[in-house]
């Protein structure tokens, strides 16, 4: 699998966008890329996933360039609530089968 | 979307004690459900793969007789903590997928905080 490297913490203010990056410059071919938000006390939820360019949902969008050794999840107008750690994933789509594997991930602090 | 209910959310026990934890995926078949453990301001560890039917997987340094995993049908798999000692103090939380339901990732439980005292 490969592995992905992103900051430890990032801070922002309310209103803000947030851009989180994410390297993995060993991905795969089939590899795609996902990211997870989780909050203190909780299970990881579903963010938003991509293999390529463009990839916008009702939360944020995902920024991946043409190489793909990188991405960046884009937060729009970040709330008090959105203050979690995000974690970058890269492998396969998911046939149910193979475990994810989770890096250190970003440690988000929206700020009033 | 896909809902995996985790069951007890917290539990407190005594050293020597056995926990069983409870995930059950609510409206989906999950052949494939995932163990995690989580230890405070750190990531998520695979603990074991748990198969519907037959034997949970391990990972290295996990050890197959303290952390029982059983998956006797689709839609349940539990984990029972044996002679439980303060280092078993963690977040659990399961996954799975649903195969149908491709776009919305894996799914979670919401975790249990185990407590030894």
């Amino acid at each position: 699998l490969a592995k992905t490297t992103q900051p430890i913490s990032m801070d922002s203010y309310e209103g803000q966008e947030v851009n989180i990056t994410c390297s993995h410059n060993n991905i795969a071919t089939n590899d795609y890329i996902t990211w997870y938000q989780q909050f203190p006390s909780q299970g990881p939820r579903f963010i938003i996933q991509g293999y390529k360019t463009k990839v916008t949902n009702e939360v944020a969008s995902l920024f991946i360039p043409a190489d793909r050794k990188s991405s960046t999840l884009s937060l729009p107008r970040v709330s008090l609530s959105d203050t979690a750690v995000y974690y970058c994933l890269v492998g396969d789509r998911g046939t149910g089968r193979r475990a994810l594997t989770f890096g250190s991930g970003t440690r988000l602090q929206v700020q009033p | 979307g896909a809902v995996v209910s985790q069951h007890p959310s917290w539990v407190i026990c005594k050293s020597g004690t056995s926990v069983k934890i409870e995930c059950r995926s609510l409206d989906f078949q999950a052949t494939t459900m995932f163990w995690y453990r989580q230890f405070p301001k750190q990531s998520l560890m695979l603990m074991a793969t748990s198969n519907e039917g037959s034997k949970a997987t391990y990972e290295q340094g996990v050890e197959k007789d303290k952390f029982l995993i059983n998956h006797a049908s689709l839609t349940l798999s539990t984990l029972t903590v044996t002679s439980a000692h303060p280092e078993d103090s963690s977040f659990y939380i399961c996954s799975a997928r649903d195969g149908v339901r491709q776009g919305d990732g894996y799914t979670f439980g919401s975790g249990t905080r185990l407590t030894v005292v």
